[in-house]
């Protein structure tokens, strides 16, 4: 079993459309929580970033974290056609590294 | 502002040829990693390096050697290429990895073993 399970997708959703996007793990040290956007043939960034339990609003996304259930989510309100990207939890311990997930492919389509 | 470089871009070997992936970054960062990304399999740490002049193996190490030439530069070396190895190859830094969550990346190598 991955230490960080996330569903490949692709999903396809119309603009507007409320998207969430999950990850569970396995892992009860990880305390560190952070989603990454990869637009094709570019490398990942940085999106949002969770310590601990809790949510967290940025804009349009907002990052959950429930460490009672080894999950966490990103949701995406109005989402647009420049949100169409892969996305890539990744969690970490008290370390140095970073876990990934497999990623997500979505596409928002006008 | 270049953050993190990488060369070469695109590389084709043929099975048993060696080369090595350069990174550089001037972001002034302690920490720098390897990871290889193959589709289905996501990122995967190879190599990483809190620190000059120290390097830890990540979860795919076989086959690859690293040097951490100084604070900037971080090398990835396939001694004898395997077709295992066809892969997207990304070099990152960050300031205090995991803590901060902020790994920056490059655009990425793109390998074929043959």
């Amino acid at each position: 079993q991955k230490e960080v399970e996330q569903d490949p997708g692709p999903l396809s959703v119309p603009e507007g459309a409320i998207v969430s996007l999950n990850c569970t793990y396995s892992n009860s040290a990880f305390q560190y929580f952070m989603w990454y956007r990869q637009y094709s043939r570019k490398g990942p960034e940085l999106l949002m970033y969770t310590y601990s339990s809790g949510n967290k609003e940025d804009g349009r996304f907002t990052a959950q974290v429930d460490k009672s259930s080894k999950y966490i989510s990103l949701f995406i309100r109005d989402s647009q056609p420049s949100d169409s990207a892969t996305y890539l939890c990744a969690m970490s311990a008290d370390t140095d590294k970073l876990i990934f997930g497999t990623g997500t492919r979505l596409q928002v389509f006008p | 502002n270049a953050g993190v470089t990488q060369t070469p871009k695109f590389q084709v070997l043929k099975t048993g040829q060696s080369m090595t992936l350069q990174c550089a970054q001037d972001m002034n960062h302690n920490s720098m990693y390897w990871y290889r990304q193959d589709p289905g399999m996501g990122l995967r740490l190879i190599y990483y390096s809190a620190s000059e002049g120290t390097t830890d193996k990540g979860e795919v190490p076989n086959g690859y050697n690293v040097s951490r030439l100084n604070k900037r530069e971080f090398s990835l070396r396939l001694e004898s290429a395997a077709p295992s190895q066809t892969s997207v190859y990304f070099c990152a830094s960050s300031s205090s990895g995991g803590l901060t969550g902020e790994l920056f990346f490059g655009e990425g190598s793109r390998l074929t073993v043959l």
